[in-house]
């Protein structure tokens, strides 16, 4: 079972600035198979970025994802006010199983 | 618009049931394959079931093994949840999610969730 470690827990910031989350496993995972969440108070998940790189429909080109084997990376450069959420990185495991990290808080 | 909605959650006693709803508008259910994942109070996402297009693979987590049955109608753009033996670690808000098109790796539409409380 491959286990996923956000950090930092809190990454306190201001409108303007650029946030770098960090998601660890804890063995290899494909890039195709990692994607990342934002959720604000309140509401549904919504999907950032799957494959690693991809950014989904309707997302601003501010979100970028990287990463390869065990280390991945959410980049959000000038941070907007709505952008201040919690975020979660997630791979899919062939067993059709589904992980998710503890999340990331990015406050103001 | 491609949308999903969630019911049937509500107050339930420790070892009762509650059967989850979700319907899926705006694309053609049939074609997608289908998840439920569940957020605890103030915790992080724990992804709980799987089901193919056709029902004929389907998959749990271990936590919910044995209790939970997962279902769809895809006539009636429906997915299920059945919740037996529930236990007040089953309290969380409860969302139906679809699969990426032409992958299964991410969830790329949520419904909004709906609440299951579990207590005495």
């Amino acid at each position: 079972e491959i286990v996923l470690t956000q950090s930092p827990g809190t990454l306190s910031l201001s409108p303007g600035e650029s946030a770098t989350l960090s998601c660890r496993a804890s063995q290899s995972v494909s890039s195709s198979y990692l994607a990342w969440y934002q959720q604000k108070a309140g509401q549904a998940p919504r999907l950032l970025i799957y494959g690693a790189y991809s950014r989904a429909t309707g997302i601003p080109d501010r979100f970028s994802g990287s990463g390869s084997g065990t280390d991945f990376t959410l980049t959000i450069s000038r941070l907007e006010p709505e952008d201040f959420a919690v975020y979660y990185c997630q791979q899919y495991d062939k067993s059709r199983t589904w992980a998710f990290g503890q999340g990331t808080k990015v406050e103001i | 618009e491609e949308g999903l909605v969630e019911s049937g959650g509500g107050l339930v006693h420790p070892r009762g049931s509650l059967r989850l709803f979700c319907t899926a508008s705006g694309f053609t259910f049939s074609r997608y394959e289908m998840v439920w994942v569940r957020q605890a109070p103030g915790k992080g996402l724990e992804w709980i079931s799987y089901i193919s297009k056709i029902d004929n693979y389907i998959y749990y987590a271990n936590s919910v093994k044995g209790r939970f049955t997962i279902s769809r109608d895809n006539a009636k753009n429906s997915l299920y949840l059945q919740m037996n033996s529930l236990r007040v670690e089953d309290t969380a808000v409860y969302y139906c999610a679809r699969l990426g098109p032409d992958r299964r790796t991410d969830f790329d539409i949520w419904g909004q969730g709906t609440q299951v409380t579990v207590s005495s």
